[in-house]
C-alpha cells in the first residue's frame, strides 16, 4: 500500500516570496492534516479536512497561509508571502480511524 | 483542553540499558495516547496507542507503555536499548469524545531526543 506522499521534499525561498507544498493522501482516507514542525518542537496542527471541507483551521495564519483539498484527495498548501519564522518541515497526514494518522516524510522550508 | 508533557528533551542511555521516556497529559474526559517515533529525514511513524482497553500496551520494535490515571502519565519503556532506537520520540493525546468523526486530532508534546551510546 503506497504511504502519504508529499513533495517537494526540500525547498530554499527568500522572504516574501511564495511557496506551495502538495500531498497525496492513502487511498481511502477521508481525512487530511497539515502539521507544521519548528525545529526542536512538536508538530503542530495547521489544518484539517475531512474530504473536501475545513474541519479546523484555528492555528492557520490565514493573512499568509491557504490550503485546499479540491474533490477530496491530495491537498495544497501554500504560503505567501513567507516569513523567517516559517522555516519548518510541513508534515501531511493522513487517516482512516481512531488516532492512527499517516504520515508523509515531509517537506523542509527554509526561508532566508 | 487536552496537552502533553513530555519530561526531558534529551535522554541518553547506552546499548542495551533501559529506555524510560516520561510523558504526562492533561485531560478532562478519558484520552486516547498515543507515541510516535521520528528518524533523522523522515516523517513520523505510530509506535503504539491506548484507547481505554488494556492499561498495558506494546508497540513494535519492543517497546512498551503503560497508562496510569492517578498519575496522568504514559511513559514509554524498552528493557534494551538498541543503536537503531537513536530518534525523536513524541507523544500525542486526543480525546475520548473526538475519537473517530471529523472533530479527531492529535495534540503533541515537544518531542524528546534518544541517543543510545555504544
Amino acid at each position: 500500500e503506497a504511504g502519504v506522499a508529499q513533495s517537494p521534499r526540500y525547498k530554499i525561498i527568500e522572504k516574501r516570496q511564495s511557496v506551495a507544498f502538495w500531498c497525496n493522501p492513502i487511498s481511502g482516507h477521508a481525512t487530511l492534516y497539515w502539521y507544521q514542525q519548528i525545529l526542536g518542537q512538536g508538530p503542530k496542527l495547521l489544518i484539517q479536512f475531512q474530504n473536501n471541507g475545513v474541519v479546523d483551521d484555528s492555528q492557520l495564519p490565514k493573512d499568509r497561509f491557504s490550503a485546499e483539498r479540491l474533490k477530496g484527495v491530495d491537498s495544497t498548501l501554500k504560503i505567501q508571502p513567507a516569513k523567517l519564522e516559517d522555516s519548518a518541515v510541513y508534515l501531511c497526514a493522513s487517516s482512516f480511524w481512531h488516532g492512527e494518522l499517516f504520515f508523509g516524510e515531509g517537506s523542509r522550508l527554509t526561508v532566508l | 483542553a487536552q496537552s502533553v508533557t513530555q519530561l526531558g528533551s534529551h535522554v541518553s542511555v547506552s546499548e542495551g540499558a533501559l529506555v524510560l521516556l516520561r510523558c504526562n497529559y492533561s485531560s478532562s474526559v478519558p484520552p486516547y495516547l498515543f507515541w510516535y517515533v521520528q528518524y533523522p529525514n523522515q516523517g513520523l511513524q505510530l509506535l503504539l496507542k491506548y484507547t481505554s482497553a488494556a492499561t498495558l500496551v506494546k508497540g513494535i520494535n519492543g517497546f512498551e507503555a503503560e497508562f496510569k490515571k492517578s498519575e496522568t502519565s504514559f511513559h514509554l519503556t524498552k528493557p534494551s536499548a538498541h543503536m537503531s532506537d537513536a530518534a525523536e520520540y513524541f507523544c500525542a493525546v486526543t480525546l475520548e469524545g473526538n475519537s473517530g468523526g471529523s472533530n479527531y486530532k492529535l495534540t503533541f508534546g515537544k518531542g524528546t531526543l534518544l541517543t543510545v551510546n555504544p
